[in-house]
């Protein structure tokens, strides 16, 4: 079955450090790749996405993803962190086999430490 | 602002009623998705509409149902509510029929009591 892994249930970070945020996929299929982030009682926002091309991918607010086909990962990185980016952060994968459905991840909160 | 408007954004009501959610697109979007977030489930596909026909089904159950009207809006029927059907329930929107770039909505809590 399709699935979309965050195996970071929570990320702490100090202010200005970097981070990255883990995203792994069930399979190497062609994919479409997306990540969404979800302020408190608001609704997602994209980030950024992946649909062909560089694999190398940049977003909004600083945030890159790399798109790793062989490794069938997408990483999300930002050098160096806002308090503001304290957020829960969401992987979402779409399979080209099954256009319609956009499969999430459970999720990664990130806590931003002044 | 997405520009994909749901309403109402709080809804309480009791075991076993209905309810409607409504959800009105970005202008010029044919699509519509629906989304369930809980706490335990997380964020779960229910059901896509393109320029009002089914598209997908994912893991709706059998007392929800879904429609698109002529307008482009949506409405989520969810009845014979439970204490489990207690969620955030999104709408998102995109243009065409293959979601490339999905604009979501502020949501709408349901609590059943």
């Amino acid at each position: 079955a399709q699935s979309v892994t965050q195996l970071d249930s929570q990320v702490p970070v100090f202010e200005e450090a970097p981070v990255e945020l883990r995203c792994n996929y069930s399979s190497s299929v062609s994919v479409y790749l997306f990540w969404y982030v979800q302020y408190p009682n608001q609704g997602l926002q994209l980030l950024l996405k992946y649909l062909s091309g560089s694999t190398l991918v940049k977003g909004i607010n600083g945030f890159e993803a790399e798109f790793n086909k062989s490794q069938t990962s997408f990483h999300l990185r930002k050098p160096s962190v806002h308090i503001s980016d304290t957020a829960e952060y969401f992987c979402a994968v779409t399979w080209k086999t099954s256009y319609d459905k956009v499969i999430f991840g459970p999720g990664t909160s990130l806590s931003v430490i002044p | 602002d997405s520009g994909v408007t749901q309403t109402p954004k709080h809804l309480i009501t009791a075991t076993g009623q209905r309810v409607t959610l409504r959800c009105s697109p970005r202008s010029g979007d044919l699509s519509v998705y629906w989304y369930q977030q809980s706490l335990d489930q997380g964020l779960q596909f229910l059901i896509h509409y393109y320029n009002g026909e089914e598209r997908a089904k994912g893991n709706i159950l059998e007392r929800f149902s879904a429609q698109q009207f002529p307008d482009l809006h949506s409405e989520l029927n969810l009845s014979s509510l439970e204490l489990g059907d207690s969620a955030l329930y999104f709408c998102a929107s995109s243009g065409g029929p293959i979601n490339t770039e999905a604009f979501f909505g502020q949501g709408t809590r349901l609590t059943v009591v």
